[in-house]
């Protein structure tokens, strides 16, 4: 099945402890891209990536880190987590002239206490 | 800067009657739409898109109008059934095609009364 994975589904943490979350895609996706989702502001994209090795800044990159060393996989990093940062998360990926769109993971859910 | 934006965050219609959500956008530059569902606790899930090149499409029971000269977007359901209860964004993508990802509207919330 044609998918996107994100593990975890949910997860809560403590300010200033790194955490990682994965995503992964089986359709041989050229593009990436990483969302956060909160109330009244919609989807908003963070970082981006259009091929391995390949990464750029979405709208709100502040605090976060990515890293795209294999087709399949876009890990998002937050270094140092804070409150603000509690939200909803969205991986997404998309073939090569965005045909179909971009297909998007479950969501992470993210609180940062 | 460019945004994508919805008319109304909620929209109430009764089951089985038609329902327009509409989205205006301001980028120019914008060459691919899509248009997403949301149902809770779920990620976004495609339904339909269209690209600067055309002015309708139409999927099942969905169809998608594209005006340019007003930057204007809208998702047309046919015959809404309760499962079509959701949040639904409008998304677009410049000429890359999408390369650099997405840029969406807020949503509309559909409610299908019984």
């Amino acid at each position: 099945e044609a998918q996107v994975t994100q593990n975890p589904r949910y997860l809560i943490t403590v300010t200033g402890k790194k955490l990682t979350v994965t995503c992964s895609q089986n359709m041989n996706h050229e593009y990436m891209s990483w969302y956060r989702q909160d109330p009244g502001l919609g989807l908003r994209q963070i970082y981006y990536s259009m091929n391995v090795e390949v990464t750029d800044k979405g709208d709100v990159p502040e605090g976060y880190k990515v890293s795209r060393k294999e087709k399949r996989n876009f890990p998002l990093i937050l270094e140092s987590p804070s409150p603000n940062q509690t939200s909803l998360y969205f991986c997404a990926s998309g073939g090569q002239g965005g045909i179909y769109g971009y297909t998007f993971g479950s969501g992470t859910r993210l609180t940062v206490v | 800067g460019e945004s994508v934006g919805l008319h109304l965050p909620t929209l109430s219609v009764q089951e089985g009657d038609n329902s327009i959500i509409n989205c205006a956008y301001s980028n120019s530059a914008s060459d691919y739409f899509i248009w997403y569902k949301q149902e809770s606790g779920k990620g976004p899930q495609f339904i339909i898109d269209i690209r600067s090149n055309m002015d309708k499409r139409q999927g099942q029971r969905v169809t998608v109008l594209l005006n340019k000269t007003v930057k204007h977007l809208s998702l047309q359901i046919a015959a809404t059934q309760p499962g079509d209860s959701a949040v639904y964004f409008c998304a677009e993508a410049d000429s890359g095609g999408g390369a650099d990802g997405l840029t969406f509207g807020k949503g509309t919330h559909l409610i299908i009364q019984p």
